[in-house]
């Protein structure tokens, strides 16, 4: 069965801080995936997706940067955070087919003091 | 550009009363509506979806009802329970999206006991 995996659960930086956020999906090959951010417990903001290795789609110009060294891996960055950054990260998978469900990873809490 | 409109932003039913959540599209290609559902602290799940094939489809105590031609499709909850109080997204969805999905706003509902 796919599982997906974000770490860490929880994060307090401080402003001015480098952030790395890693998710890793297992049990499926070649998915898309997708980091999104929700302030407030409220809307997704989609910041970025990937359909393959290296290939990187931004969504909101900002501070932030994505990677996908691997297949299965994808990685949130910044080298400096804003106190606007604060929010909760969610990672997402899904495999191609125009009808398939796309599944959360469990999130990271971010606050940025 | 908003694509996908969902109302109410909030919700507040009684226990055992019915919930009803609403999603309004732009973008006639749209031929997928799920529903999913986001308890706090968590990833968001689907919940449920249907296609434009049927105007109706029903799984336990969550419908969608979809009018093609009002361009909205709607979430039904029955004999509302207090496990159902979570936040609510559509995500329309067409084969020209390729990757990249689309959620609305998203609804808090609080069902009393």
């Amino acid at each position: 069965s796919q599982t997906i995996h974000q770490w860490p659960a929880t994060l307090v930086q401080p402003v001015g801080s480098p952030l790395s956020l890693e998710c890793t999906v297992e049990g499926t090959s070649n998915p898309n995936l997708y980091w999104y951010r929700q302030a407030a417990g409220r809307g997704l903001q989609l910041l970025f997706y990937s359909v393959g290795i290296g290939q990187i789609s931004s969504e909101v110009p900002q501070n932030l940067s994505a990677s996908r060294p691997q297949d299965r891996q994808f990685i949130l960055s910044s080298k400096k955070l804003l106190l606007s950054d604060s929010g909760f990260y969610l990672c997402a998978w899904r495999v191609g087919g125009p009808y398939n469900e796309q599944f959360f990873g469990p999130g990271t809490r971010l606050t940025v003091l | 550009q908003q694509q996908v409109k969902q109302s109410p932003q909030s919700l507040i039913v009684q226990k055992g009363g019915i919930s009803i959540i609403n999603c309004a599209y732009e973008n006639t290609a749209f031929d997928y509506f799920p529903w999913y559902q986001q308890f706090p602290g968590k990833g968001p799940a689907l919940l449920i979806a249907i296609r434009p094939d049927v105007s109706e489809k029903k799984e336990g105590r969550f419908t969608i009802s979809f009018n093609k031609s009002a361009k909205q499709f709607s979430l039904h909850i029955m004999d509302s329970q207090p496990g159902d109080s979570a936040t609510y997204f559509c995500s329309p969805k067409g084969l020209n999206q390729g990757g990249k999905l689309i959620f609305g706003q998203g609804t808090e509902l609080s069902v009393k006991p």
